[in-house]
C-alpha cells in the first residue's frame, strides 16, 4: 500500500501570512506514461464533507481561490496558501489516487495565530 | 447540481450487517468511478472501497476485505455498500464519493457499531 504522510500535524499562521505544508508518499505517484502525478489536496471544515482544491498535484479546481497552489512530483508535494484568510481554517488532506487502496494522509490542521 | 445522498446508516451490534445506499443525480453516474470514504469521529479520512464505471472492477482496504461489498446499479443511479460482520472500529461517517480524483461528496451517513 502507498502510505501518505503529512507535516506538520498542525500549523498556526497569522492572517495574510503564507502557510505551507507538506505531503510525502511512500512510493512515487507519478505515472510515466502521461507524466501526471496522481495526487490531490482536500480542505475539510468541521461538519462538512471534504472539498477538492487541487488535482494532479498542481491543477487548481474551478472556483478555488488562486491563493491556493500545489507543487511537487514523484513522492514529495506541497500545498501553499499565499495569504491566509479566516475562512481557510480547516484540515487539509493529501490523497493519492494512483493505485488502490487510494490512501489519504493524516491531515494538517490549519488555524489562525 | 450534483447531489449524492446517502442512506442506511444507524446503530448496529457487533457482528451485524448494514446496507448503505447512495442516490446520485446531476452528473452522468454511469461514466463515473465511485467510492466510499469513511471518517471516524474526530479522525481523518479513510478511503474504503471503489468501483469502476461498469461495476466490473472493485477495490477495498484490507480491513474490510471479505466483509464489505461495493456494488452499483447504473439504471437507478445508485451506489451500495453491503457491510457484514461489523466491528466497533467500523464506526464512522460513511461518505459516498464520486469520480477519481473524488470531486463529488455526499453529506455522509453515520454508522455506529456498539452493543
Amino acid at each position: 500500500d502507498i502510505v501518505m504522510t503529512q507535516s506538520p500535524d498542525s500549523l498556526a499562521v497569522s492572517l495574510g501570512e503564507r502557510a505551507t505544508f507538506n505531503c510525502k508518499s511512500s512510493q512515487s505517484v507519478l505515472y510515466s506514461s502521461n507524466n501526471k502525478n496522481y495526487l490531490a489536496w482536500y480542505q475539510q471544515k468541521p461538519g462538512q464533507p471534504p472539498k477538492l482544491l487541487i488535482s494532479w498535484a498542481s491543477t487548481r479546481e474551478s472556483g478555488v481561490p488562486d491563493r491556493f497552489s500545489g507543487s511537487g512530483s514523484g513522492t514529495d508535494f506541497t500545498l501553499t496558501i499565499s495569504s491566509l484568510q479566516a475562512e481557510d481554517v480547516a484540515v487539509y488532506y493529501c490523497h493519492q489516487y494512483y493505485f488502490p487502496p487510494f490512501t489519504f494522509g493524516p491531515g494538517t490542521n490549519v488555524d489562525i495565530k | 447540481e450534483v447531489q449524492l445522498v446517502e442512506s442506511g446508516g444507524g446503530l448496529v451490534q457487533p457482528g451485524g450487517s448494514l446496507r448503505l445506499s447512495c442516490a446520485a443525480s446531476g452528473f452522468t453516474f454511469s461514466t463515473s468511478a465511485m467510492n466510499w470514504v469513511r471518517q471516524a469521529p474526530g479522525k481523518g479520512l479513510e478511503w474504503v472501497s471503489a468501483i469502476s464505471r461498469s461495476g466490473g472492477d472493485t477495490n477495498y482496504i484490507d480491513s474490510v476485505k471479505g466483509r464489505f461489498t461495493i456494488s452499483r446499479d447504473n439504471s437507478k443511479n445508485r451506489l451500495y455498500l453491503q457491510m457484514n460482520s461489523l466491528r466497533a472500529e467500523d464506526s464512522a461517517i460513511y461518505y459516498c464519493a464520486g469520480r477519481r480524483p473524488v470531486d463529488y461528496w455526499g453529506q455522509g451517513t453515520l454508522v455506529t457499531v456498539s452493543s
